[in-house]
């Protein structure tokens, strides 16, 4: 089991809130990601990091931030949640010397 | 644009069966082509993954074959097993830059008994 989490699983709020959802790993991995995932649906990278203070914008456009002060976490942002953002947020990391992304456990984010 | 194809959208086996899923992906600088296994309300997990060198690889009931003249992929599962219900994502990895993975759009398996 990869040691990677993601807070919180669930998230409902209302339109215009400020999100942030967590993600941390202790394997020390220095590649980190984002990816967000519509129900059975394919997952489509938003953001990654090389590292700390590394960070890019992935294929999909998204309106979410993230930022990565430490190794360990890399949070996601949202500044002002809309509809069109209810989805599943999952995080995901790797290693230098290896092929392997682990995923987290994903956030549910429902915005009314 | 869908770079990598996967078909089919959903699978019924029956237990016992092979379940066969297809990929197809155009992008010749992709070079290791993992399947992840994702349950309901959990992450995606590794499954088994495959390099273009090499044409098949099998790990227990699961079986990669892979064509790179082709440039198609096949995951087949053996002995199919009700426990095996998910949905599976073939995906691809370039070569450079970020090794961000690529996914194909997922293929619902059901295994009935």
């Amino acid at each position: 089991e990869a040691d990677i989490y993601q807070t919180p699983r669930y998230l409902v709020i209302g339109t215009g809130k400020k999100i942030t959802l967590e993600c941390s790993q202790t394997m020390g991995h220095d590649k980190m990601y984002w990816y967000q995932q519509d129900p059975g649906m394919e997952l489509h990278l938003i953001h990654y990091s090389y590292g700390v203070n590394s960070t890019e914008k992935g294929d999909l456009s998204s309106e979410s931030t993230v930022s990565r002060i430490r190794t360990e976490h890399f949070p996601l942002t949202l500044e002002s949640a809309r509809p069109s953002h209810t989805s599943q947020y999952l995080c995901a990391s790797k290693s230098n010397e290896y092929n392997e992304q682990f995923f987290g456990p994903g956030t549910r984010l429902t915005v009314l | 644009q869908q770079q990598v194809k996967q078909s089919p959208q959903s699978l019924i086996v029956q237990k016992g069966g092979i379940s066969i899923i297809n990929c197809a992906y155009e992008n010749t600088a992709f070079d290791y082509f993992p399947w992840y296994q994702q349950f309901p309300g959990k992450g995606p997990a590794l499954l088994i993954a495959i390099r273009p060198d090499v044409s098949e690889k099998k790990e227990g009931r699961f079986t990669i074959s892979f064509n790179k003249s082709a440039k198609q992929f096949s995951l087949h599962i053996m002995d199919s097993q009700p426990g095996d219900s998910a949905t599976y994502f073939c995906a691809a990895r370039s070569n450079f830059g970020n090794e961000k993975l690529t996914f194909g759009t997922g293929t619902r398996l059901t295994i009935i008994p």
